[in-house]
């Protein structure tokens, strides 16, 4: 079962209007993050959370703003969108610790975002 | 700041010939050397990991080693399938700095050809 849950898997928007991609995980994680990854394009770091709160932020943009109403939900409202927008978005998680498992990213599977 | 240096760009390979793949960091931190692989049309997944100096990590045929001394985790594998066709990233983490980020470096794209 996956343990960390992006909706919807894809999602297709027009230009000018505005989407919130979700993302929740089950893995009891501190810290979530997102990363965008456009055609062809590395991976590319948008935000950082942890305990709920903005920890870095490297999106020029104020039209992507996420979330965070639970420890382990972080969603991304998109405004105003535009076709340069197209990407698939990854949540992502990890917990820092002693553990094996921690100190690791853990990526969900992605929301793929199409702007026409 | 932190940073990833790894091969960029295409690296095609003719199946069963050895895979080697160059990653080098930056940090003034203790830290965590990833390697992630991501399928196309997948999310990246963990490959290895190693935060202990000179010790040779393995998983699913691919081996890698974190050596200090020349800020190195290369990524190798004796001899390349088909199937290792995907996207590798090298990605390091340093906890206990406050917060916990993870540093990407620009990925390298596999092709393996039969």
């Amino acid at each position: 079962d996956p343990k960390i849950i992006q909706k919807p898997k894809y999602l297709v928007a027009v230009t000018g209007s505005e989407k919130i991609l979700i993302c929740e995980q089950y893995l009891g994680h501190n810290a979530m993050y997102w990363y965008r990854q456009s055609a062809k394009k590395p991976l590319e770091f948008m935000f950082s959370y942890s305990y709920q709160k903005l920890m870095d932020n490297q999106t020029a943009s104020s039209r992507f703003q996420p979330q965070s109403s639970k420890k382990n939900h972080l969603d991304l409202q998109i405004t105003a969108l535009k076709p340069d927008d197209s990407a698939t978005y990854f949540c992502a998680s990890s917990q820092e610790g002693g553990g094996r498992s921690q100190n690791t990213l853990y990526f969900g599977a992605g929301t793929r975002l199409s702007v026409l | 700041g932190d940073s990833v240096t790894q091969t960029e760009g295409l690296v095609t390979l003719t199946e069963g010939l050895p895979v080697m793949l160059n990653c080098t960091y930056q940090t003034a931190y203790s830290t965590f050397l990833f390697w992630y692989v991501q399928h196309l049309n997948e999310a990246p997944k963990l490959l290895l990991k190693s935060s202990t100096d000179n010790k040779r990590t393995e998983h699913q045929g691919f081996h890698a080693t974190l050596h200090k001394s020349s800020s190195s985790f290369h990524l190798q594998k004796s001899s390349a399938q088909l199937s290792d066709s995907a996207l590798y990233y090298c990605a390091l983490t340093s906890p206990n700095t406050g917060y916990q980020n993870f540093y990407f470096g620009k990925g390298t794209s596999l092709t393996v050809i039969p």
